[in-house]
């Protein structure tokens, strides 16, 4: 099955500057790769996604690169500011069992 | 808010007793999953139903837990003799047909055993 390896699980970056969490799959059918910032106590929101056939996309300060020959995938947040502190989870799917499966996590501080 | 409702928000209960979460999901998504979420790890598949057809099983949900979607709206989640180990969050979602559409997540159930 699917295996999604997250890194770092901790980020700290001062405020104004990018902050970058990478991902990587292992199912080469996996074709949608979505993106989800939980904040303390809450649900998880889906903040961005990409499919297999664009290699980035981008949505403000939010964009997300995808290399499907290296099975990597990238969230980038530039200017980061307070509010972005959160931890973010990234994940793959695809359309051959329809389940989501999650990576452990990145919990981004944001320094004032 | 985006329209998945969970209830009850938080359960305590104590070791070997059965409890039962339910989830409404937003009205016209036919689909619907479970997901578990222990601290510092990201939410783990359970199970989804399509309508009221439940299509798939992770290994993590053993027998002692069953899901129901009996008329293709709301959900319930039944755990049986509770252990320890099943203190978790656990995570409702749905989505309009399918997982590479967005998944809306629910505010959880906090269970917590004793």
């Amino acid at each position: 099955g699917e295996n999604v390896e997250q890194h770092p699980s901790t980020l700290s970056v001062q405020e104004g500057d990018s902050a970058v969490i990478k991902c990587t799959y292992s199912d080469s059918a996996s074709n949608y790769f979505p993106w989800y910032k939980q904040e303390l106590g809450k649900r998880p929101q889906l903040i961005i996604d990409i499919r297999s056939n664009v290699g980035e996309k981008k949505d403000q300060r939010i964009a997300v690169t995808l290399n499907k020959t290296a099975k990597h995938f990238s969230l980038h947040i530039t200017e980061t500011q307070p509010e972005d502190s959160a931890v973010y989870f990234c994940a793959a799917s695809s359309d051959r069992d329809d389940k989501i499966i999650f990576g452990k996590g990145t919990r981004l501080h944001i320094l004032p | 808010d985006t329209g998945v409702s969970q209830n009850p928000r938080h359960k305590i209960t104590k070791r070997g007793q059965n409890v039962t979460f339910r989830c409404d999901p937003i009205s016209e998504h036919n689909r619907l999953y479970w997901y578990r979420q222990t601290l510092g790890q990201g939410p783990e598949f359970l199970t989804y139903f399509q309508n009221e057809a439940q299509l798939e099983k992770s290994r993590l949900l053993s027998d002692r837990f069953s899901a129901e979607r009996p008329k293709g709206s709301f959900s319930t989640l039944e755990i049986q003799r509770t252990e320890q180990g099943d203190s978790a969050m656990y995570l409702c979602a749905s989505s309009l047909v399918a997982a590479l559409d967005e998944q809306f997540f629910g505010p959880g159930t906090r269970l917590t055993v004793l």
